[in-house]
């Protein structure tokens, strides 16, 4: 069975300064995909940003960014320009892409962003 | 506009009860799936069902039943063999293509009496 483990359960940034969240996972598979999801504290579920396991390139979505290490297995993201409204719980998470289809996630990193 | 409707907010229940959280969405997504996350942790998988009438067990599926009758609607009872039912219950959604995201609800609070 595949894990996620978000290692640090809580990080602290100044606003306009920039974090790296870690993930890493553990899978045999070559075919899967990995999410961050952001929960602020509404409790909604978020998409940040999605990484295909076959593509090298590492994705971007505005400042938000990924450094996706396969071999390592490794999934950090990186906020860049941090804002208040960056403030959440980030959850790692992973998807087969031939078994189950459902999310596996990490315990998640809680976020704090100072003034 | 299309999304996740899941109701109510909050439930409580009695000890013996057996309750039952609503999860419809309008998006046309194939798949959907129920979670429940305790504080301080990630969410885990109760039920997931990729095509009407068909469900399986996820990984903490004891003392919880669903049904698929509709494409529309997916609802989660919480039977009375769950013991620790108190937690926050998420209802997701998606395409069945495998590198589509899933889209969430906002989620139900359940609550011991």
């Amino acid at each position: 069975a595949q894990t996620v483990t978000q290692s640090q359960p809580e990080m602290s940034v100044q606003e306009a300064e920039t974090v790296t969240l870690s993930c890493t996972y553990d899978t045999s598979e070559s075919d899967y995909y990995l999410f961050w999801y952001k929960q602020p504290p509404s409790r909604q579920m978020i998409l940040v940003i999605r990484q295909e396991a076959y593509k090298q390139q590492n994705a971007t979505e505005n400042r938000f960014s990924v450094n996706f290490q396969k071999a390592a297995k490794s999934f950090s993201l990186k906020i860049s320009d941090s804002q208040l409204g960056d403030a959440a719980m980030y959850f790692c998470a992973y998807r087969s892409g031939t078994g189950r289809r459902a999310l596996t996630f990490g315990s998640g990193t809680r976020l704090q962003v100072q003034p | 506009d299309g999304g996740i409707t899941q109701s109510p907010k909050y439930l409580f229940r009695k000890e013996g009860q057996n309750v039952t959280l609503s999860c419809e969405q309008n998006l046309n997504h194939d798949a959907m799936y129920w979670y429940r996350q305790d504080p301080g942790q990630g969410l885990r998988l109760i039920y997931y069902s990729q095509i009407v009438n068909d469900f399986q067990k996820g990984d903490i599926a004891e003392g919880y039943s669903v049904s698929r009758e509709k494409k529309e609607s997916f609802p989660l009872t919480v039977t009375s063999a769950q013991k620790n039912p108190t937690a926050f219950y998420l209802c997701a959604s998606s395409l069945r293509d495998k590198n589509q995201p899933q889209h969430f609800g906002d989620g139900t609070r359940l609550s011991i009496l």
